[in-house]
């Protein structure tokens, strides 16, 4: 059973425009969430997180929104640019026992078109 | 240089061969993971370690065995490797310290193709 989900395998957004990604979890023990960014031929890179005790974080052109009482979370990347085309993944941390392992999503594909 | 390197990027081998693939960090992190992905799937967590003592099952371990031979080498085995083993493969570190951000860092992957 999927714990973290990105219902959505791709989006396509103008440049310049804002791009929604959109995260929904079922494990009441996520207690911190994380975005990672990746390109081809590389590695995921870490992007923001936020802790399951806020509802916002920004840094930069890019916002993560968690709504607990929903289970989900965004991210905003504000406004896009062609080289925020990327894979995007979802990930959260489990708090339960001693463990800290993080639960990814599928990934979201953005493209960012000039 | 990069802070977590994996090795071989590339490997393509039969059925039945055993594989290791090795990662190295420059990070000083204790924490240690090897996770796969697939098409159309996210990365999924196959052992992770967080210290050189310390080895736990991820939650596809089966037909994988790790070594951590010091605290910056962390290495995934595969004794008799099947094609549904061909997959994206990711190493990655962090620190410890619950309650703060600690991000997982990752390195450039290993593809490998099971013939």
């Amino acid at each position: 059973d999927q714990q973290v989900k990105q219902n959505s395998p791709s989006l396509s957004v103008q440049e310049g425009r804002i791009s929604i990604l959109n995260c929904d979890y079922t494990n009441s023990m996520f207690d911190y969430f994380l975005w990672y960014k990746k390109y081809p031929a590389e590695g995921p890179t870490f992007l923001i997180s936020i802790s399951s005790i806020k509802d916002k974080n920004e840094d930069g052109r890019f916002t993560v929104f968690l709504n607990k009482s929903a289970k989900h979370l965004s991210l905003h990347i504000v406004p896009s640019q062609p080289g925020d085309s990327a894979v995007y993944f979802c990930a959260a941390r489990d708090s339960g026992g001693s463990n800290y392992k993080l639960t990814f999503g599928k990934g979201t594909l953005l493209t960012v078109n000039p | 240089d990069a802070d977590v390197t994996q090795t071989p990027r590339n490997r393509i081998t039969k059925t039945g061969k055993r594989i290791m693939l090795e990662c190295s960090q420059t990070k000083g992190h204790d924490r240690m993971y090897w996770y796969r992905q697939d098409p159309g799937l996210g990365l999924r967590l196959i052992y992770y370690s967080f210290d050189v003592k310390d080895i736990n099952k991820g939650e596809i371990s089966d037909g994988y065995s790790v070594s951590r031979q010091a605290q910056a080498k962390f290495s995934l085995s595969l004794e008799s490797a099947i094609p549904n083993q061909t997959a994206l493969y990711f190493c990655a570190t962090s620190e410890p310290g619950e309650g703060r951000n600690q991000p997982q860092h990752f390195g450039d992957g290993t593809r490998l193709s099971i013939l």
